[in-house]
């Protein structure tokens, strides 16, 4: 049983569109987190929330908690923002950090 | 402000050995938190380590084990290294507990074991 799902798995978009990465969660949570992950392995983080919405330049996040559901949406995609997005929540009992599986999103100019 | 480093970047061992990695954190940040990334199992918690004090530990057998030391700078050990344990061991470290912090990432050690 995974506690976070990350949907789609794969992503593929040509420049220019606007994409959306979906996340959902089961456990209750003190935070989620959005982080992404260029090939080479460095990870950074994106944004942290825990209520309503963030935007940083042409990404923008969303959480809605009652529904444990969150979204990262990317305006005017554009090749530098092929990565994989990794969706991550801090449980509120035991303090415990779990991981979406990722999507491996590939812009193309 | 320095990012996180952790130091080898680059181990291989051999099975039945040992490791230790190291991690130091964002001057000035006091939690630091390990993980264990795989193609089969993906990005998993290891443990967290707090003022010196391990504060969560994820699903991993004993031989898996860290510690803080009073310069927020972390290690972690693992005895008897098997073949699964060949991972990208990622550190990260954050101002206040893991939960309440955004986190800072290390470029990780990618270890082989053979």
């Amino acid at each position: 049983k995974n506690e976070v799902e990350q949907s789609p798995q794969n992503l593929t978009a040509q420049e220019g569109e606007f994409i959306t990465i979906n996340c959902s969660y089961s456990v209750g949570i003190s935070a989620l987190h959005w982080l992404q992950q260029h090939p080479g392995g460095g990870i950074v983080s994106l944004f942290m929330l825990s209520s309503g919405k963030k935007k940083h330049g042409r990404l923008i996040a969303t959480i809605n908690i009652q529904e444990k559901h969150s979204s990262l949406h990317i305006t005017a995609s554009h090749p530098r923002d092929s990565a994989v997005y990794i969706c991550a929540v801090s449980a509120n009992t035991g303090n415990q950090f779990y991981f979406g599986t990722g999507t491996s999103l590939t812009v193309i100019p | 402000k320095a990012g996180v480093t952790q130091t080898p970047r680059y181990l291989i061992k051999t099975r039945g050995q040992q490791v230790t990695l190291s991690c130091s954190p964002i001057s000035g940040h006091r939690s630091v938190s390990w993980y264990q990334q795989t193609p089969g199992q993906g990005l998993q918690f290891l443990f967290e380590y707090f003022s010196e004090t391990q504060r969560n530990k994820g699903n991993f057998p004993g031989r898996f084990s860290g510690r803080q030391f009073s310069n927020s700078r972390s290690e972690m050990n693992v005895s008897t290294l098997e073949l699964g344990d060949s991972a990208l061991y990622l550190c990260a470290s954050s101002l206040i507990r893991q939960g309440g912090g955004e986190q800072y990432f290390g470029p990780g050690t990618r270890l082989t074991v053979t």
